[in-house]
């Protein structure tokens, strides 16, 4: 079956730099979550879409900000990168419109690095 | 807001033996009780959920039981194999529609063959 999938998997950047991170729901999935882990962490909400709208937001700095395509990608960005920005990113992916499922799918993340 | 917490921080078993993990959850309006297992550099991969209108649900070696009443909800492995060697994070929903997680802080089980 299909997974999530997130691109790309490792990223390094300097501090101040800008990043972007993809994120491929699984097909027919119309809601898309962001959630960041820090090391030893667990995973905390960024925000997230429903078909193209934003459906809540969470602890996400200004300088991230995120959308999603018509497609139903979302991608994640992130300027004025900082060191305490360093963590894994998760991309969940969710069928909202059509039942009541609840479940969250994850994909296998993106480990950012910022030096 | 919602505050979920999570115990053991670590839990460590010989193969063969069960483990439990314990949740507690703060918002009565909680409905949706996922448990996600993540191996390491990998994502969260959910291996058991309940719904607040079920007070258990078991999917073979794996169980969960939610008492709605104490606002607390556990997983239950059987028969532990090293492969279930793993960190362990209890979640709850709030919120109607689009439902964000709040996870536990996390359980690292350890199975010694």
């Amino acid at each position: 079956a299909a997974g999530v999938i997130q691109s790309p998997r490792h990223l390094i950047k300097e501090k101040r730099e800008t990043a972007t991170l993809k994120c491929y729901p699984i097909p027919r999935h119309d809601t898309v979550y962001w959630y960041q882990q820090g090391p030893g962490q667990d995973p905390q909400f960024l925000i997230s879409f429903y078909e193209k709208m934003q459906s809540d937001k969470g602890s996400i700095p200004d300088r991230f900000s995120a959308q999603q395509f018509s497609d139903y990608h979302s991608e994640l960005n992130m300027s004025s990168l900082e060191l305490g920005d360093s963590a894994l990113y998760f991309c969940a992916s969710r069928l909202t419109r059509e039942t009541i499922a609840d479940t969250q799918y994850f994909g296998p993340g993106t480990r950012l690095t910022v030096l | 807001g919602e505050n979920v917490e999570q115990h053991p921080s670590t839990l460590s078993v010989q193969e063969g033996d069960s483990a439990v993990i314990k949740c507690t959850y703060s918002d009565s309006a909680s409905n949706y009780f996922p448990w996600y297992k993540q191996e390491l550099g990998k994502g969260p991969q959910l291996i058991i959920d309940i719904r607040s209108n079920v007070g258990e649900k078991k999917d073979q070696r794996i169980a969960v039981t939610l008492n709605k009443t104490a606002k607390h909800f556990s997983l239950h492995i059987t028969e532990t194999q090293p492969e279930d060697s793993a960190v362990y994070f209890c979640a709850a929903t709030i919120g109607t529609g689009f439902q964000k997680l709040v996870f536990g802080t996390g359980t690292r089980l350890l199975v010694s063959p």
